[in-house]
């Protein structure tokens, strides 16, 4: 059974940071690895996302790497900005989506 | 392009209801899934549909049923409805091929489904 994992759980940082967002997996049998936004009391929001034979993807501030063969996914926030206080989630895709719990991201003016 | 349509936005049963919750892909899409976020357990899968058959199934109770029409509109199903069943239930589509899966998931805003 797939066991995704993300670390920190909780982020708190002053506008201007860079922000590194952490996630891993237990099974490297997957056809890609997605990011998601969660704002409160809606749905998820796509980032980015890394077909398994890739090794990392970017959009604008975003940059997310993966190390397939280790497990392990990281998502970089360049320049962070207050809008972008949210939850981060990444799942992996193995014919479903198994998600993290997510890393909630506070980013202070 | 209009993204993902789930209605209704809310919803309040009582125990032992029934419940359909409805989802509208994005246009072209034809893989649409299920998905149930809580508290307690995070986001979880409950199933896939393609061309109208259903592909993937997660590991629910036969009380979670779905189907999908011929046009990839979705509807959800949940009987007997407990407690345990207050959740966001989200919806997303994908460009998936009959036999792929990678293209991005879109997401809806979600059912929230409140059980008293």
């Amino acid at each position: 059974k797939q066991e995704v994992t993300q670390i920190p759980a909780a982020l708190s940082v002053p506008e201007g940071e860079n922000l590194v967002l952490n996630c891993s997996f237990t099974d490297s049998a997957i056809y890609n690895l997605q990011w998601f936004r969660q704002d409160p009391g809606k749905g998820l929001t796509s980032l980015l996302l890394i077909q398994s034979s890739q090794r990392e993807q970017t959009s604008g501030r975003l940059n997310a790497s993966l190390d397939k063969s280790s497990g392990r996914s990281t998502l970089y926030i360049a320049a962070s900005q207050p809008g972008d206080s949210a939850t981060y989630l990444c799942a992996v895709n193995d014919y479903k989506l198994s998600f993290g719990a997510g890393t909630t991201v506070t980013v202070r003016a | 392009k209009a993204g993902v349509t789930q209605t209704p936005r809310y919803l309040i049963k009582t125990r032992g209801q029934q419940v359909t919750l409805s989802c509208s892909p994005i246009s072209g899409h034809r893989s649409v899934s299920w998905y149930q976020q809580t508290p307690g357990q995070g986001l979880q899968f409950l199933f896939e549909y393609f061309s109208e058959t259903q592909r993937n199934k997660g590991n629910f109770p036969g009380r979670f049923s779905g189907r999908q029409f011929s046009n990839s509109r979705s509807e959800m199903n949940v009987s007997t409805l407990e407690l345990g069943d207050s959740a966001l239930y989200l919806c997303a589509s994908s460009l998936e091929g009959e036999s792929s899966y990678n293209s991005p998931l879109h997401f809806g805003n979600g059912t929230r489904l409140t059980v008293t």
